[in-house]
């Protein structure tokens, strides 16, 4: 499979908590992405990592990388209600063409 | 905020009319992609395009058919609309294969 795969399917916590969300994948990687979508609308790029990173940040968020164990996971720090949203994780690597993702994290911040 | 427009935003067509919904880009971006979603469902990828006149089918293509005559433009195209074709519809686009993609405001599809 060409997509990742988002553990847990869903996560609820109280505003200004953190929230962990992972990520696996099957094939070797050029980059692993996350991406968020809010209710109704596209998905949007949060960050990028590379194979040869290991960790990345950008604002509130925290992607790490272990590509010895196919896995990636997302932290959101000091969470907003304006965080809720569905998050998604894509690996790529070679020269598939496919755009995949699988069912992703849905993240509800409660205030 | 990427150049990817998506017409028409809103759509109710009858059952068995044909339906043509347009992804247009400004980022001369090779590849282009369309997708439904729907409840439980997840993003499930219809078709796609490596270039111009160059397609292939993607997880859910039955009903539906793409043309790509030029690099900004890729069509979605139900021939005979039916109402399990009812769905939120996204375009995305993205460089290469490799670097992150760029989705357009979807089109909410109701066939009746």
């Amino acid at each position: 499979s060409q997509q990742g795969e988002e553990d847990p399917q869903a996560l609820s916590i109280q505003e200004g908590e953190n929230a962990t969300m992972n990520c696996s994948y099957k094939t070797s990687i050029n980059n692993l992405q996350w991406y968020r979508q809010n209710s109704g609308r596209g998905l949007v790029h949060l960050i990028l990592i590379r194979s040869n990173e290991r960790e990345k940040h950008s604002g509130r968020l925290r992607v790490t990388l272990d590509t010895s164990k196919k896995s990636s996971s997302l932290l959101i720090t000091a969470s907003r209600a304006a965080d809720t949203a569905s998050y998604f994780c894509k690996n790529s690597g070679g020269s598939n063409y496919k755009l995949t993702f699988g069912k992703g994290t849905l993240l509800t911040v409660n205030p | 905020d990427a150049g990817i427009t998506q017409s028409p935003r809103h759509k109710v067509t009858e059952t068995g009319t044909p339906v043509t919904l347009r992804c247009h880009q400004t980022e001369n971006h090779r590849y282009m992609y369309w997708y439904r979603q729907d409840p439980g469902h997840g993003l499930r990828l219809i078709h796609y395009s490596y270039g111009v006149k160059d397609t292939d089918k993607g997880e859910v293509s039955d009903g539906y058919s793409v043309s790509r005559s030029k690099t900004e433009d890729f069509l979605l195209t139900l021939e005979s609309a039916t109402s399990s074709q009812t769905s939120v519809y996204f375009c995305a686009i993205r460089a290469t294969a490799n670097t992150e993609a760029f989705f357009g405001q979807g089109t909410r599809l109701t066939v009746v």
